[in-house]
């Protein structure tokens, strides 16, 4: 079981908003920063939001990053069916003194 | 920019040991400020963090697999290792090295990701 909750599907229209949730607790995402990675089908991951809410270069404005106390949320506007893909959230744990990383959300636009 | 490519066997017997590579271009792997990790996917399942390693070599492992994983860096070629002992069938996956931020909790950029397959 992961430390870090995420809900195994989310699913929207084209040119619709989704979000996408990340639960965990005071050991992980409430004391530290949290990452999402999107994972189009058989490539690796690549990063898509950092330190909770900023976007690397080239990421478009259209993901965000938020998070309050101890979750966190991706959220996606303006949906395209380029946008399919398994999203990640990640993060530190400090009880196990490890990284740990949801169980991922199956995007489908519909 | 920043590449990362993995390397090794592809098929490895059960109970032998997984020996894999990660080489660093376009940077340099004694960069301050960065750990580099090593993190895997089995088949249709979601990512498991296996450990990291700073250029020192001070390394940290994901603390279920301690006892089996080693990563290890050499500078002077610009890669680093992974090491995973008495490998079984459930330690299928596509491995991935990246790089991480350290302190600041992201792995950014991943390598394409290698499949080993744990079989007689």
């Amino acid at each position: 079981q992961s430390l870090l909750t995420q809900p195994p599907s989310v699913s929207a229209a084209p040119g619709q908003k989704v979000t996408i949730s990340c639960s965990g607790s005071s050991s992980n995402i409430g004391n530290t920063y949290i990452s999402w990675y999107q994972q189009l089908p058989g490539t690796a991951p690549k990063l898509l939001i950092y330190e909770d809410n900023k976007r690397p270069s080239g990421i478009p404005d259209r993901f965000s990053g938020s998070k309050s106390g101890t979750s966190a949320t991706l959220g996606i506007t303006g949906l395209q069916t380029g946008d399919e893909a398994d999203y990640y959230c990640g993060s530190w744990d400090f009880t196990l003194s490890a990284e740990v990383f949801g169980g991922g959300t199956k995007l489908t636009v519909l | 920019q920043l590449q990362l490519q993995e390397s090794g066997p592809g098929l490895v017997k059960p109970s032998e040991t997984l020996s894999l590579t990660c080489t660093v271009s376009g940077g340099s792997i004694s960069s301050t400020g960065y750990h580099w990790g090593w993190i895997r996917q089995p088949p249709g399942k979601g990512l498991e963090w296996l450990g990291n390693i700073y250029y020192t070599g001070s390394s940290n492992y994901n603390p279920s697999l301690t006892s089996r994983v080693t990563i290890s860096v050499d500078t002077s070629k610009n890669q680093f290792s992974l090491i995973l002992t008495s490998v079984t069938a459930a330690d299928t996956a596509v491995y991935y090295c990246a790089r991480r931020k350290t302190h600041l909790n992201w792995f950014d950029p991943w390598g394409q990701g290698t499949l080993v397959t744990v079989s007689s």
